[in-house]
């Protein structure tokens, strides 16, 4: 079965540092990868994925994520964080066989607080 | 206009209430889900329509079942709610293009059972 993991409940980083937040994968084959953001009170918005092809994918937002396939991590950076960044992110895995993201499993979220 | 909708987006209802949450979608998307989202769990898939005759349990789906009325509604009941079901329940959308699939939300009912 496929199962994400998020290491971290919580990261604190001041505004302007950068951020880098860890999504661990289990899965038997390549799965379709994906980061969503949920702002307080709000739905989840798509970040980026990946399907295939180059493993540093771009995402909205200025975030950007790295697909290693040795590692099982899909991991999320941004080089300047802003205050407006500051949400709960979560990490989502599909399996590819079946069309991608009909079926993903979440991992548990990360909650960022941004000082200023 | 909000591409995926969901109402309403609040509701606090009792024990033993039948509850009815709707999802409606512009974005002509056959694939339709519900999730329901708890504190420190994620979210959990419910149920998953792939089209309008296609209905699939998810991993949570006691307790729950689910109406696909049109390609764009998709709806969410709990029969007889219980405290446990208090959570954040989400629909989303997807289309299967070029092999890829990506889900998109809507902004979540919030639903308490007393």
């Amino acid at each position: 079965a496929q199962s994400v993991t998020q290491p971290d409940i919580h990261i604190t980083v001041s505004e302007g540092a950068s951020l880098e937040l860890r999504c661990n994968y289990s899965y038997g084959a390549t799965p379709y990868l994906f980061w969503y953001v949920q702002s307080p009170g709000q739905g989840l918005q798509l970040l980026l994925k990946y399907f295939s092809g180059d493993t540093l994918v771009q995402g909205i937002k200025g975030f950007e994520a790295e697909f290693k396939r040795s590692q099982s991590s899909f991991n999320l950076r941004k080089p300047s964080v802003h205050w407006s960044d500051a949400a709960e992110y979560f990490c989502a895995v599909g399996p590819i066989l079946t069309g991608g993201g009909n079926k993903l499993t979440f991992g548990t979220g990360t909650q960022l607080k941004v000082e200023l | 206009d909000a591409d995926v909708t969901q109402t309403p987006r609040n509701r606090i209802t009792k024990t033993g209430k039948r509850i009815m949450l709707e999802c409606s979608q512009t974005k002509g998307h056959d694939r339709m889900y519900w999730y329901r989202q708890d504190p420190g769990l994620g979210l959990r898939l419910i149920y998953y329509s792939f089209d309008v005759k296609d209905i699939n349990k998810g991993e949570i789906s006691d307790g729950y079942s689910v109406s696909r009325q049109a390609q764009a509604k998709f709806s969410l009941s709990l029969e007889s709610a219980i405290p446990n079901q208090t959570a954040l329940y989400f629909c989303a959308t997807s289309v299967r293009l070029a092999g890829t699939d990506t889900q998109y939300f809507g902004p979540g009912t919030r639903l308490t059972v007393l």
